[in-house]
Order: C-alpha cells, then structure tokens, then sequence
C-alpha cells in the first residue's frame, strides 16, 4: 500500500533554531498537508498545498512557518526561530484529488521537540 | 467557530462487548464527515467515510443526522485490537481541510 514517509521521526532543536521537516507525498497525489498534534490536543491543520502554491492556510501557519516543494518529490515544512510552544507532532497529509469523499492519507509523523 | 465535540472517554469495555461513539459539530455547512483511529503517538488512518444514508463496514457502524448536527459509530463484538482513539472529523464546505474532535479514548479489555 503506498505511503507517506517522513523524516526525520524525531528531531530536537534548540529554541531560536530552525527546522526543515520533510516529506515524501504519496507519487500520484496532487494535495498536501501539513497537520500539528501538540501532546494531548487534538489535531490541527496548518497548510495545504496545491498546484505549487498554498490554498490554505490557517492562523497557526504564520511568518514563522514556510512550505516548499523543491523538487518532484518531496513536501518541506521549515519552521524558523522555533519556539518551545512549536513542541509537536508534526503529520504531513496528501490526497489524489479534493478529499471529500475520501479524506488523506497521513505519514507518520514528525516528533519535534523545542529545548 | 467550526468546532467538532466529543466525548474524550475512556470507554473500558470489555472484549465482545458493542460500544457506540458520538460527535457534534457546529458548523452546518459541513459537508463530508468521516472516522479516523489515532494509536497512541500515531499517525491518524480512516476508518470509514460516513455517508448520509449510514454506512457499515464489517464490525463498524457509522450514522450521519445533518439536522442534528449529529454523527455516531458503533463498534460490535469489540477487539483487544479495537483499543485506541477515535477521532470525529469533518470537512466544511468551501474547503479541503479536515478538522478533526479531540477524540475519544477506547479501551477493549480481556
């Protein structure tokens, strides 16, 4: 079955440090995601990605957050000047079309933990 | 404010036993609705889109009421297998995003 992949699993950064999480969408999907699960929450959207531009985003995804997709493959989410709130998990999402029917598929995740 | 409520449990039951989970969401412009399953520090993974008409899938259950605002699914003959948390999530309409409940807690004990 295919699937999202990400890395890395788990990554410690010190505070004021920035991060690149990266992804890799399942190949013929043309909507990503990136999610955030802070431990105990519920989980939040932050971006999705479509035909090279953001289609939307929400009041989480601020300056600090940027997304790219560098190459035919992989999806990035880079958080800059983190902070010790940015402590996550970090989930990119992708989807073959408009999702409604279907919903995503996720990857497994991210661990992002700010010292 | 689009919100998704549910009960956050836990529901201890015990193996065989049918469970059933409710979910409320507030905005009435919701257009399609579905359950994921969270295992602990997991990524989300649908278990079943839920359609108008209520849809079944195997063991699982699951009812839409739009004029409730209203969405269940019921787990029948429960496995140990079953513990984990279920999550209520919709997509508003105009969007592609999933916003999801905070989830609720299933554990299936021997």
């Amino acid at each position: 079955e295919p699937e999202v992949t990400q890395t890395p699993s788990h990554q410690v950064t010190q505070m004021g440090q920035e991060v690149i999480l990266r992804c890799v969408p399942i190949s013929n999907h043309l909507y990503f995601y990136w999610y955030r699960q802070i431990l105990g929450q519920k989980v939040e959207f932050l971006v999705s990605f479509y035909n090279n531009e953001i289609s939307e985003k929400s009041e989480i995804f601020d300056d600090q957050f940027s997304v790219e997709r560098p190459d035919g493959s992989n999806f990035t989410l880079k958080i800059r000047s983190t902070k010790l709130e940015d402590s996550a998990m970090y989930f990119c999402a992708s989807s073959e079309s408009s999702p409604g029917a279907y919903g995503y598929t996720f990857g497994s995740g991210t661990r992002l933990t700010v010292v | 404010r689009k919100e998704v409520e549910q009960d956050p449990g836990p529901f201890n039951v015990p193996e065989g036993a049918t469970v059933a989970f409710n979910c409320t969401y507030s905005n009435s412009a919701s257009q399609s609705f579905f359950w994921y399953r969270q295992d602990c520090r997991k990524e989300p993974k649908l278990l079943m889109s839920v359609y108008s008409s209520g849809n079944e899938d195997g063991r699982f259950t699951a009812q839409l009421n739009r004029a409730s605002q209203y969405i269940s699914l019921l787990i029948r003959d429960s496995k140990l297998s079953d513990s984990a948390t279920y999550l209520c999530v919709v997509i508003h309409s105009g969007y592609s995003t999933l916003t999801f409940g905070k989830g609720t807690m299933l554990l299936v004990s021997p």
